[in-house]
């Protein structure tokens, strides 16, 4: 079992929904990175989080330290959002980033 | 002006053959990171850096060696390539080690061995 786990792994929704994208870690960790990466482009930070929320234009993550959870959400999405989603914990003890498999997000018009 | 620019993007090479992929930075930051992205897999730590001269290995480091004679650079090498090592790297960049630093990403080499 990986120490960072995405689901779902691919999800497709119509322009305008809302989205949700999950994060589960069972390690101890300092603080979790939500990343995002268009198709054939490199890597983006969107939001770094220890507790609480965090909200950017449309995008809102939150992350609830007890149940070792995050959660990345969209509103009103956008086809421009299409992209690969990534979360990466921040591993307290090993000091070390540790990335989730990534979201395949497809938002058609 | 991205602060940190991989080159190439992409290369095709033969198995067996030397390959080294170059990792570009100008805000001076101290450590810097090869990884690999894989279908099924998170992005996976090759080798890091933590200052000139000073590297060490991570998670799937067999098969790769690194160099960094200065700040700005950080090289990956493949001695000998394989077709496993048909993947897409990337190298990321970051001030200080620590929770409260993020990491910024170059936009990745793609490189098939066949």
């Amino acid at each position: 079992k990986n120490e960072v786990e995405q689901s779902p792994q691919n999800l497709t929704a119509q322009e305008g929904e809302f989205i949700t994208i999950n994060c589960s870690y069972s390690v101890g960790i300092s603080a979790l990175h939500w990343l995002q990466q268009h198709p054939g482009g490199g890597i983006v930070s969107l939001f770094m989080l220890s507790s609480g929320k965090k909200k950017h234009g449309r995008l809102i993550a939150t992350i609830n330290i007890q149940e070792k959870h995050s959660s990345l959400h969209i509103t009103a999405s956008h086809p421009r959002d299409s992209a690969v989603y990534i979360c990466a914990a921040w591993q307290r003890g090993a000091q070390k980033l540790v990335f989730g498999q990534g979201t395949r997000l497809t938002i058609n018009p | 002006d991205a602060g940190i620019t991989q080159s190439p993007r992409h290369k095709v090479t033969e198995t067996g053959t030397p390959v080294t992929l170059r990792c570009h930075q100008t805000e001076n930051h101290r450590y810097m990171y090869w990884y690999r992205q894989d279908p099924g897999h998170g992005l996976r730590l090759i080798h890091y850096s933590y200052g000139v001269k000073d590297t060490d290995k991570g998670e799937v480091s067999d098969g790769y060696s690194v160099s960094r004679s200065k700040t700005e650079d950080f090289l990956l090498t493949l001695e000998s390539a394989t077709s496993s090592q048909t993947s897409v790297y990337f190298c990321a960049i970051s001030p200080q080690v620590g929770a409260a630093y993020g990491y910024t990403f170059g936009s990745g080499t793609r490189l098939t061995v066949v």
